[in-house]
């Protein structure tokens, strides 16, 4: 089982500084990566899907880059609507497992 | 609108059974797979498991192989968790949720999810 590992777990920043999370493979997986955001009391959504698309709608402020292992979400300039914890997520054939999440504060 | 809606979730004693039931509704259910996400209290999101359209592909998480199995009927438009010899670690808000448009890989839409307690 391929095993997600999301750093940090918790990032405290300033409104109007960037915010870049990551999330690093056991072993190397296709760019079948995906972000979520979850704010408190909210299911999940969507963000970037295959490592570096955004999802119609999300602001271009959220982008995803990486390939192998290493993958990133990159928020550009926080504000307090980002408040929430972030979730990457990777598919190998029909199994799909979750990173561990990082929680941004502001 | 696109929506699912989950139910059968509750109060379960350890080692008894529950069902859950998604209903899909504003899409083409029969064409997308599907999967249950679960998350335990103030904890992650796990996924459970997977059916494709056919239900010709299924896949679940180690944690619940043998124990739990997808189902869905695309003629009522809905997604089935059979949850067997259920333990205390299985509680959790289970969420279904809905292959991506854009790609197999990811997930677009989900429920609001169904509590389950084992205790």
């Amino acid at each position: 089982e391929i095993v997600l590992t999301q750093s940090p777990a918790t990032l405290s920043l300033s409104p109007g500084e960037r915010a870049t999370l990551s999330c690093r493979a056991s072993q190397t997986i296709r760019n079948y990566l995906a972000w979520y955001q979850q704010k408190p009391g909210q299911v999940p959504r969507l963000l970037i899907y295959d490592a570096s698309n955004r999802v119609p709608g999300i602001p271009a402020k959220f982008s995803g880059s990486g390939s192998g292992t290493d993958f990133t979400l990159t928020i550009s300039s926080l504000e307090p609507a980002d408040v929430a914890v972030y979730y990457c997520q990777q598919r190998s054939d029909w199994t799909f497992t979750f990173g561990g999440g990082t929680k941004v504060e502001i | 609108e696109v929506q699912l809606v989950e139910s059968g979730g509750g109060l379960v004693q350890p080692g008894r059974s529950l069902r859950l039931s998604c209903v899909a509704s504003g899409f083409s259910f029969d064409t997308y797979a599907m999967h249950w996400v679960r998350q335990a209290p103030g904890k992650g999101l796990e996924w459970v498991s997977g059916i494709s359209w056919s239900s010709g592909s299924v896949d679940y998480a180690d944690s619940v192989k043998g124990r739990f199995t997808v189902s869905r009927d695309n003629a009522q438009k809905s997604l089935y968790l059979q949850m067997n010899s259920l333990r205390v670690e299985d509680t959790a808000l289970y969420y279904c949720a809905k292959e991506s448009d854009a790609t197999p890989s990811a997930m677009d839409v989900w429920g609001q999810g169904t509590t389950v307690t084992v205790s």
